[in-house]
């Protein structure tokens, strides 16, 4: 098991809704990196916080946003959910720069 | 650019035999190679990982062998267990633009038979 947890595990919106995800990252790690996996697909990088400033995301638009706290917390915020947001939202922390990545067990989201 | 490309989807291998999966990428600005195993429920777990500037890297029954001129690497799990019936991802670093992320391929499912 790894220090990294996230809340809830499970969640069920409805299209057009709002989502906050939250993770706390492992103890001693400053950078917290997002993910999506679909249902049989590989995870997608999202985005990436360090210093609480984002400072690289994937392919997402910008309804997808974050939050990076003083104590290496995080958010994952998803405004105007679509059905395609369905899926297993992975956060990771790490030390910057460092090359393992600790992976939380995910936050399952549902949009119907 | 960023693909990885990763085969087989799925995997079946008798306990005692070897797993081979292999992984393509296309970016030479990847640095860092790892591969995750992923239970059911759970997130991925690093399992083992290597630098293009090694060509292989061997840990317990876990070895990755790695093709920088041909931009391939593979994971060998030797000796397989009903226990390392999961789903394994390649995965290659980006350091770029003031971030590090992974790519990663679509996974392969791996059933170990007794």
């Amino acid at each position: 098991e790894t220090g990294v947890t996230q809340s809830p595990t499970h969640l069920i919106k409805t299209r057009g809704q709002q989502v906050t995800l939250r993770c706390s990252s492992q103890s001693g790690h400053n950078t917290v990196s997002w993910y999506q996996q679909a249902l049989g697909q590989g995870p997608q990088f999202i985005f990436q916080y360090y210093r609480e400033e984002e400072n690289g995301r994937g392919n997402f638009p910008p309804r997808f946003s974050g939050l990076q706290f003083p104590n290496y917390s995080s958010e994952l915020n998803v405004n105007a959910l679509e059905l395609d947001d369905s899926a297993l939202y992975l956060c990771a922390s790490s030390s910057w720069g460092g090359e393992k990545l600790f992976f939380g067990s995910g936050t399952q989201l549902s949009v119907l | 650019q960023q693909q990885v490309k990763q085969s087989p989807q799925s995997l079946i291998v008798q306990k005692g035999g070897i797993s081979i999966i292999n992984c393509a990428y296309e970016n030479t600005a990847f640095d860092y190679f790892p591969w995750y195993q992923q239970f059911p429920g759970k997130g991925p777990a690093l399992l083992i990982a290597i630098r293009p500037d090694v060509s292989e890297k061997k840990e317990g029954r876990f070895t990755i062998s790695f093709n920088k001129s041909a931009k391939q690497f593979s994971l060998h799990i030797m000796d397989s267990q009903p226990g390392d019936s999961a789903t394994y991802f390649c995965a290659a670093r980006y350091s770029g633009a003031g971030s590090y992320q992974l790519t990663f391929g679509k996974g392969t499912k791996l059933s170990v038979i007794p």
